[in-house]
């Protein structure tokens, strides 16, 4: 099975910065069938990418996905105070999709 | 708009079964497909299973002697459960709706706000 790592573990950043989140996947994922969520205290999950790059319905284009293989990058253009939370890459390139392990966006 | 709300016990003794709902309003189960997906205290997410509306279902093998999902159309609902719970089974649990990859792999596109399930006595 695939397994994902996310690094950093916590980013500390402003409000306007830009951050850069990153997932490595232990082996080359297929047709680019990677996807991020955003989740937030007491929330659940909100899809933000599908398909490595594609953005979901009604998300800002603040946030982009890129990457291919095994190596795949969130970026967020220029944080604002609701993006602080929890990000997750996630596979679904095989019939159980599996979750990377998170990282925490925080305000500096 | 889509919306998901699960029902439940919050509080299952070790051994019995797990049993929870997720109520879909907004759309009908037809024609999608239907997950659930759980968070373990302090820990990433785990995929459960998920079922199409046909009934065709798909487990996680670390569930897949435990679980088991189904689909209500006439009652827009879907169900899980999960026998022989331990206390490692208290999680957050989730119900959304999945978008299938060509028969493979899913991510999740609506999601419930999760119910609590602590497994105690």
């Amino acid at each position: 099975d695939i397994v994902l790592t996310q690094s950093p573990g916590t980013l500390s950043l402003s409000p306007g910065e830009r951050a850069t989140l990153s997932c490595r996947a232990s082996e080359t994922v297929r047709h680019s069938y990677l996807a991020w969520y955003q989740q937030k205290p007491g929330q659940a999950p909100r899809l933000l990418i599908y398909g490595a790059s594609s953005r979901a319905t009604d998300i800002s284009d603040r946030f982009s996905g890129s990457g291919s293989g095994t190596g795949f990058t969130l970026t967020i253009s220029r944080l604002q105070p609701e993006d602080f939370a929890v990000y997750y890459c996630q596979y679904y390139g095989s019939i159980s999709p599996t979750f990377g392990p998170g990282t925490r966006v925080d305000i500096k | 708009q889509v919306q998901l709300q699960e029902s439940g016990p919050g509080l299952v003794k070790p051994s019995e079964t797990l049993s929870l709902t997720c109520t879909v309003s907004g759309v009908s189960v037809s024609g999608y497909y239907w997950s659930w997906i759980r968070q373990r205290p302090g820990r990433g997410l785990e995929f459960i299973g998920y079922i199409y509306y046909s009934g065709k279902t798909n487990y996680n093998s670390s569930f897949r002697s435990r679980v088991t999902i189904s689909v209500s159309t006439s009652s827009n609902q879907f169900s899980l459960r999960l026998n022989s719970v331990t206390a490692a089974d208290t999680a957050m649990y989730f119900c959304a709706r999945a978008e299938v990859a060509f028969g493979l792999g899913s991510y999740f596109n609506y999601w419930s706000q999760g119910i609590l399930v602590t497994v105690s006595s």
